[in-house]
């Protein structure tokens, strides 16, 4: 079993749509949480960090669920700009391990 | 421009032949990693260093080397390169262990090993 492991899509929604994806990780000592998002061949770039509490930025909201061991990411009114491949990464301070998950391709149409 | 750059972009070679991909950051950012990409495996981390002469290896070194002689510099060697080592190379960087800070990615080296 893969320590992260995402759908890998593609998840293919109208503009406008809400859409949610999960992350779950199987490591109960992970730490910290982020949501990279990746455009096609380029690099991945820091969308967000997931906190216990839950976070939002803007249309984007991610929740951190302990007890199940996954991560989810919220895009409400999806917009055509948010085509790209969405990356979580799970990081264990302790063994210094950083694992991202494979990605969740999401294709916005208009 | 705070920035990650790396050397080639895109680089064809031939098996056995030493090639050293470059990684430079303006950041001054104490730990610099390097992943490669494959579909449908995502980003798998190669080596990591924590600062100048600390380095430890990732989830998949082997066929690699690296140094950290300054703190902008992490150059990625492959000594003897086999075909398996084709793949999207990022070389990142970040203030501290990232699991505390943002990461940040060089653009991309796509490798070709014939």
């Amino acid at each position: 079993r893969k320590e992260v492991e995402q759908d890998p899509g593609p998840f293919n929604v109208p503009e406008g749509a809400t859409v949610a994806f999960n992350c779950t990780y199987s490591n109960s000592a992970s730490q910290s949480f982020f949501w990279y998002r990746q455009d096609c061949r380029k690099e991945p770039k820091l969308l967000m960090s997931v906190y216990s509490s839950g976070n939002e930025d803007g249309r984007f909201t991610a929740q951190l669920n302990r007890a199940s061991q996954y991560i989810s990411l919220l895009i409400r009114d999806s917009k055509l700009s948010d085509s790209a491949t969405y990356l979580c990464v799970v990081n264990n301070f302790s063994a210094s391990k950083i694992i991202f998950g494979s990605g969740t391709r999401l294709s916005i149409r208009p | 421009e705070a920035q990650v750059t790396q050397n080639p972009r895109y680089l064809i070679t031939v098996t056995g032949k030493k090639l050293t991909v470059t990684c430079s950051q303006n950041m001054n950012h104490e730990y610099m990693s390097w992943y490669r990409q494959d579909p449908g495996l995502g980003l798998r981390q190669i080596y990591y260093s924590m600062n100048v002469e600390v380095t430890d290896k990732g989830d998949v070194p082997e066929g690699y080397k690296v140094s950290r002689k300054e703190k902008r510099n992490f150059p990625l060697i492959l000594e003897s390169p086999s075909p398996n080592q084709t793949s999207l190379y990022f070389c990142a960087s970040s203030k501290s262990f990232p699991g505390e800070y943002e990461q940040y990615f060089g653009p991309g080296t796509r490798l070709t090993v014939t």
